[in-house]
């Protein structure tokens, strides 16, 4: 299985501000890479998909970089509505997540 | 507009069984794959088990955690997608969503609301 390693598991940031989330890859995942958020009590919502795509109506602060082993999730200009998990996943293989990103407020 | 609405979930204890049913709307079933993945207490996001459609002759796969234990199939005259699950364990305490992907190397572009599992005596 691919090991999705995803960094930080927690992140406390200002509105405004610039967010970066990490995700590195067991192996190479050739760009087949997705991040969801997620809100409390809610199921996650396609973010970003093939490493840099922005999935319709995503707002364009988000924006998704890297190739091989490596990937980031970037969220430009922090909102409150922002606040949320974030995971990582990829499926170059049989799909498996990072364990997630807890976006809060400072 | 896609939905999916997970249902058959609760309370049971170890050792016993539950179907969880996933009917669908709003895209074209009979070609999607449908997918199941859980999501424990911890928020850990876990892939459980694919079935692709008629024409990949309804191949299916698991995580090799669940296999012999859990069984995915489809109707595709109800646009439904169930899971069965036997000899069920504490730590398969979950919430389960159903999602479809519609080729190989897809993301998951949809999620239902999802239906909470809890195993405990």
């Amino acid at each position: 299985d691919i090991r999705m390693t995803q960094s930080p598991a927690s992140l406390s940031a200002s509105l405004g501000e610039t967010v970066n989330i990490e995700c590195l890859a067991s192996e190479d995942i050739y760009s087949d890479l997705a991040w969801y958020q997620q809100k409390p009590g809610k199921s996650p919502q396609l973010l970003i998909y093939n490493a840099n795509s922005l999935q319709n109506g995503v707002p364009s602060r988000f924006s998704g970089s890297g190739s091989g082993t490596q990937y980031s999730l970037k969220i430009n200009s922090l909102q409150s509505e922002d606040v949320a998990t974030y995971f990582c996943q990829q499926y170059n293989n049989y799909p498996t997540f990072g364990g997630g990103t807890k976006l809060e407020l400072k | 507009e896609v939905q999916l609405v997970e249902t058959g979930g609760g309370l049971v204890q170890p050792g016993n069984s539950l179907k969880l049913s996933c009917a669908t709307s709003g895209f074209t079933f009979s070609t999607a794959w449908m997918n199941w993945i859980r999501q424990t207490p911890g928020k850990r996001l876990e892939w459980l088990a694919q079935i692709e459609d008629k024409s990949n002759n309804y191949f299916i796969s698991y995580l090799e955690s669940v296999k012999g234990r859990f069984t995915i199939s489809r109707d595709d005259s109800k646009s439904s997608v169930y899971l069965q699950m036997n000899n069920l364990k504490e730590e398969d305490t979950a919430i389960y969503y159903c999602t479809p992907k519609f080729y190989y190397s897809a993301p998951f572009d949809y999620w239902g609301q999802g239906v909470m599992v809890t195993v405990s005596s």
